[in-house]
């Protein structure tokens, strides 16, 4: 039983690079979430998704665009990454069904902002 | 707007001796949801315990357990016998509906 599955866990890129970080999840969950940790800031939403085909902004969406063409994927795209972008990004899922039910997490993408 | 204050950066706490972590938040709706994560040094979110609005019982599970407080709109753990595998970072987080709401953590040093 994956879970939710982050890909890579690691990264350095460069100024001005682009990536995609995916997220996929197997518990058939309607909510997915991508979140970036610093220090000293706890967890700040950057989007979210209620269903397949729709996404919305969270906290900090700036900089970042998300996809979620299939039920279990959720993207996030840095299209020109910045050193601010330098950070741990957590991909998260939740059932829709009971309000009670917890985000289950991905294990983290540690990038690196050269 | 939702906001899920942690009003301790960071914590100590004797192994076998009991720790109380704050938490506060602010809403104006009455039904949603309230969880305590941990974060151990592997990065891994765990959860610990979870609370319904609804419900006047406060919540437990083994060591852990919260004061739910809703007047106050405050929401604590407290763990008892603490242990050196309890070291982590805990975050306290609001649920309404579709999104989740979290504080900025408190680091909890456990000494032996």
């Amino acid at each position: 039983n994956a879970g939710v599955t982050q890909t890579p866990k690691f990264r350095v890129l460069k100024t001005g690079q682009s990536m995609t970080l995916l997220c996929a999840q197997d518990m058939n969950h309607e909510y997915m979430y991508w979140y970036r940790q610093d220090p000293g800031m706890g967890l700040r939403l950057i989007h979210y998704s209620v269903g397949e085909g729709t996404t919305a902004k969270g906290e900090v969406p700036d900089g970042y665009n998300v996809s979620r063409l299939k039920k279990q994927n959720f993207l996030l795209g840095l299209e020109s990454a910045a050193p601010s972008q330098t950070s741990v990004y957590f991909c998260a899922s939740s059932t829709r069904d009971r309000g009670n039910q917890p985000q289950h997490f991905g294990d983290g993408t540690r990038l690196s902002i050269l | 707007a939702q906001t899920v204050t942690q009003s301790q950066p960071e914590m100590s706490v004797q192994e076998a001796e009991t720790v109380t972590l704050s938490c506060t938040y602010d809403t104006s709706e009455s039904d949603y949801y309230l969880f305590w994560y941990k974060q151990p040094p592997s990065r891994q979110m765990i959860l610990v315990i979870r609370q319904e609005a609804y419900k006047q019982q406060n919540a437990t599970e083994n060591r852990f357990s919260v004061n739910f407080q809703k007047a106050a709109k405050s929401f604590s753990l407290k763990i008892s016998d603490s242990q050196l595998g309890d070291a982590a970072m805990y975050f306290c987080a609001y649920r309404f509906r579709n999104k989740f709401y979290f504080g900025s953590g408190t680091k909890l040093n456990v000494k032996p």
